[in-house]
């Protein structure tokens, strides 16, 4: 399995703040194909996640411009350029460049 | 748009089986590439994955509970059921079905979740 590994597991930061979270895969997720099979979701307490992020740096429709993410081979990264109060939640990353799909163990952002 | 709903018990045994079933509209599992598949979240833990079904009926699952699951999917009804056996108190959490588009491999849709209790 592909293990993916989360930096900070936690990090309080201000409104307005950069925020970068980091994701590493325990070996490359490069494909000559589509880039990276790296996602990023978003998930508030007691709901289900939500796709930010596909393929490394794609942002989904209705996504804030403020998130990005960028990275390949085994390290990427999600940015808030300007963290806001509703962008309060935990972040994951996945990788879907092969089976058994896996998840880092979260990145949860709070608000100073 | 696409909706998934996930339904099932709240609360089973140890040992018992589990049987989720995912109820979805908005797309069609015989549109060639779309998949739709399980995740599940312990209480305050990280996301695993169990197991994914593609329109052509091709099925995916965890290696660590590859012996505990099976998944199907009912076209005609715009279902997908998960079965898991031997519960056990560790699978506590809650369940998620989502769907995929092979060629994006994200999970770009999800349901509410449905709340599992595995206790005698």
């Amino acid at each position: 399995d592909i293990q993916m590994t989360q930096s900070p597991s936690s990090l309080s930061a201000s409104v307005g703040d950069r925020v970068t979270i980091t994701c590493r895969a325990s070996q490359s997720i490069n494909s000559y194909l589509v880039g990276s099979y790296l996602n990023w979701y978003q998930q508030k307490p007691g709901k289900a996640p939500y796709l930010l992020i596909s393929a490394t740096s794609r942002l989904q429709s209705g996504v804030p411009s403020r998130f990005s993410g960028s990275g390949s081979g085994t390290d990427f990264t999600l940015t808030i350029s300007s963290l806001r109060p509703e962008d309060s939640a935990t972040y994951f990353c996945q990788q879907s460049y092969t089976f058994p799909r896996t998840f880092g163990q979260g990145t949860k952002v709070e608000i100073k | 748009q696409i909706t998934l709903k996930e339904s099932g018990p709240a609360l089973v045994k140890p040992t018992q089986t589990l049987t989720l079933t995912c109820t979805f509209s908005g797309f069609s599992l015989t549109t060639s590439g779309v998949g739709v598949g399980w995740i599940r979240q312990s209480p305050g833990q990280a996301l695993e994955w169990l197991a994914l079904i593609y329109w052509d009926d091709d099925k995916r699952y965890s290696p660590s509970l590859r012996s505990r699951l099976t998944i199907t999917k009912d076209t005609s009804r715009n279902q997908v059921v998960l079965t898991m056996t031997n519960m056990d108190l560790v699978d506590t959490g809650t369940y998620y079905c989502v769907h995929e588009i092979y060629s994006d491999s994200c999970f770009d849709s999800w349901g509410p979740g449905t709340r599992v209790t595995v206790s005698s």
